[in-house]
C-alpha cells in the first residue's frame, strides 16, 4: 500500500528563518506523482507543486523549493526566508491510481503544521 | 465561478438525521473527488467520479454514506442517520488527470 510520512508534526520558526518540511513516500508504482498542499487558516487546500516521477530536477519557484530523491524515497519542501503569512499546514501527497482509469486519487501524510512568528 | 465551490459551508446536524452536501466543481473538469479531513485521521479519500459513474467508492466509511453526479458537473454526497464521528470538514476535489484543485470544505458537526 502507498504511505506518506510527514514525521514533522509541527516545526515553529522565526520570520526570515529557512525552514525545510520533510515528506518521505512508499510505493510500488514506477509512475507516480507528488504534491505539496497548502493549508492556511481559512481551511482551503491550495496546490503548491506536482511532480512526476521521472522527474528528479528540483524545483524553485520564489522563495519555495523542492528537493525530490527517488533514492531515498523523500520530496521535501524548503521556504527560504520564511513570513508570518507562510503559517499553515503543509500536505504532502502521492498519487495512487484510482479505478484504473489512470486518474489519480491522492494518498496524504498528516501533515505538518509551520508556525512563523514576527 | 473560477474554482470548485461547496455548500453548505457549515452543517449541524442532529444525530440521527441525514445531510446533504454539495460540490461544484471546475467547469470542464471530467474527474471529481471526494475527501473527509477530521481530526486524528488526517485526509480520506472518500469516493472518486469520472463523469457521472464512480470507479472508486472504497473510501466511503459505512453503507450511510452515497455519493451521486449528474451531468457530469454537481454532485452530492448524503450522509444517512448521521453520528457524532462523522463530524469532520468533507473536501471536493476536481481535476483534469494533472493535479486536484479543492473546493473550500464543508464543515459537518454532529450532535
Amino acid at each position: 500500500a502507498q504511505k506518506v510520512t510527514q514525521a514533522q508534526t509541527e516545526i515553529s520558526v522565526v520570520e526570515k528563518e529557512d525552514v525545510t518540511l520533510d515528506c518521505v513516500y512508499e510505493t510500488r508504482d514506477t509512475t507516480y506523482y507528488l504534491f505539496w498542499y497548502k493549508q492556511p487558516p481559512s481551511g482551503e487546500l491550495v496546490f503548491l507543486i506536482r511532480r512526476n516521477s521521472f522527474d528528479e530536477q528540483n524545483e524553485i519557484s520564489g522563495r519555495y523549493s523542492w528537493n525530490f530523491q527517488k533514492s531515498t524515497s523523500s520530496f521535501n519542501f524548503t521556504i527560504t526566508a520564511s513570513q508570518v503569512v507562510d503559517s499553515a499546514v503543509y500536505f504532502c501527497a502521492l498519487s495512487e491510481a484510482s479505478g484504473g482509469t489512470g486518474f489519480q486519487k491522492l494518498v496524504f501524510g498528516t501533515g505538518t503544521r509551520l508556525l512563523v512568528s514576527p | 465561478g473560477a474554482g470548485v465551490s461547496q455548500s453548505p459551508s457549515n452543517k449541524v446536524t442532529e444525530k440521527g438525521k441525514d445531510v446533504e452536501l454539495r460540490c461544484d466543481p471546475i467547469s470542464g473538469h471530467t474527474a471529481l473527488y471526494w475527501y473527509r479531513q477530521s481530526l486524528g485521521q488526517g485526509l480520506e479519500f472518500l469516493i472518486y467520479f469520472q463523469g457521472n459513474s464512480a470507479p472508486d467508492k472504497s473510501g466511503l466509511p459505512s453503507d450511510r454514506f452515497s455519493a451521486e453526479r449528474t451531468g457530469g458537473s454537481v454532485s452530492t454526497l448524503t450522509i444517512q442517520r448521521t453520528q457524532q464521528e462523522d463530524s469532520a470538514v468533507y473536501l471536493c476535489a476536481s481535476s483534469t488527470g494533472l493535479g486536484e484543485f479543492f473546493g473550500p470544505g464543508t464543515r459537518l458537526t454532529v450532535l
